[in-house]
């Protein structure tokens, strides 16, 4: 059974700051991986999509990177501002198309 | 373009009663996704449906059940309503295939009492 850990659970840093959020899965056997962010009482906005075979995707100052043989992910934000305050959720895609996700990190980017 | 929209935003039932949520794909999407986003227990998934079928479904029990219809938007029932079924109920459409990204609507909240 895919298991799904994201690391720290809350993170706060000062506006400006670059910073990176962790994500680990126990089965490789995962067809991509994707990085969501969900504002309060909100849905799920996607960041980024890596394909199993792909090393790392950008999208802005986004920079995500997959490990696949590790398990491993990472999220990189560059020069954070308030407005990347939110809760940012890890989700693994298996072959029944099942997303499994990560309890997220919140994170919270002081002014 | 329109994103996947969800109906009620909110929904109150009471314990036994059967709800009923709705969700529209955005335009060109076939695949339709349900999960539960219970407090305190994550974002689990509940269904996929693709080209009006039921390709795969979470460990919920058989009181959770929806359908696609020919336009691909699609329903999600949940009958014998239990306090523990409340939860943020999402939808999320995507283009058939392998690796398409997942796009989110804003949920319905379902209280039951």
């Amino acid at each position: 059974k895919q298991e799904v850990t994201q690391i720290p659970a809350a993170l706060s840093v000062p506006e400006g700051e670059n910073l990176v959020l962790n994500c680990s899965f126990t089965d490789s056997a995962i067809y991509n991986l994707q990085w969501f962010r969900q504002d309060p009482g909100k849905g799920l906005t996607s960041l980024l999509l890596i394909q199993s075979s792909q090393r790392e995707q950008t999208s802005g100052r986004l920079n995500a990177s997959l490990d696949k043989s590790s398990g491993r992910s990472t999220l990189y934000i560059a020069a954070s501002q308030p407005g990347d305050s939110a809760t940012y959720l890890c989700a693994v895609q298996g072959s029944a198309r099942q997303l499994t996700f990560g309890s997220g990190t919140q994170l919270t980017v002081l002014p | 373009e329109a994103g996947v929209t969800q109906s009620p935003t909110h929904l109150i039932k009471t314990r036994g009663q059967q709800a009923t949520l709705r969700c529209s794909p955005i335009s060109g999407h076939t695949s339709v996704y349900w999960y539960q986003q219970a407090l305190g227990l994550g974002l689990q998934f509940l269904l996929w449906y693709d080209e009006g079928e039921e390709r795969n479904r979470g460990n919920f029990p058989p009181r959770f059940s929806g359908r696609q219809f020919p336009n691909y938007s699609s329903e999600l029932n949940v009958n014998a309503l239990e306090l523990e079924d409340s939860a943020l109920y999402l939808c999320a459409s995507s283009r058939t295939g392998a690796n398409e990204k997942l796009f989110f609507g804003s949920g319905t909240q379902l209280s039951v009492l």
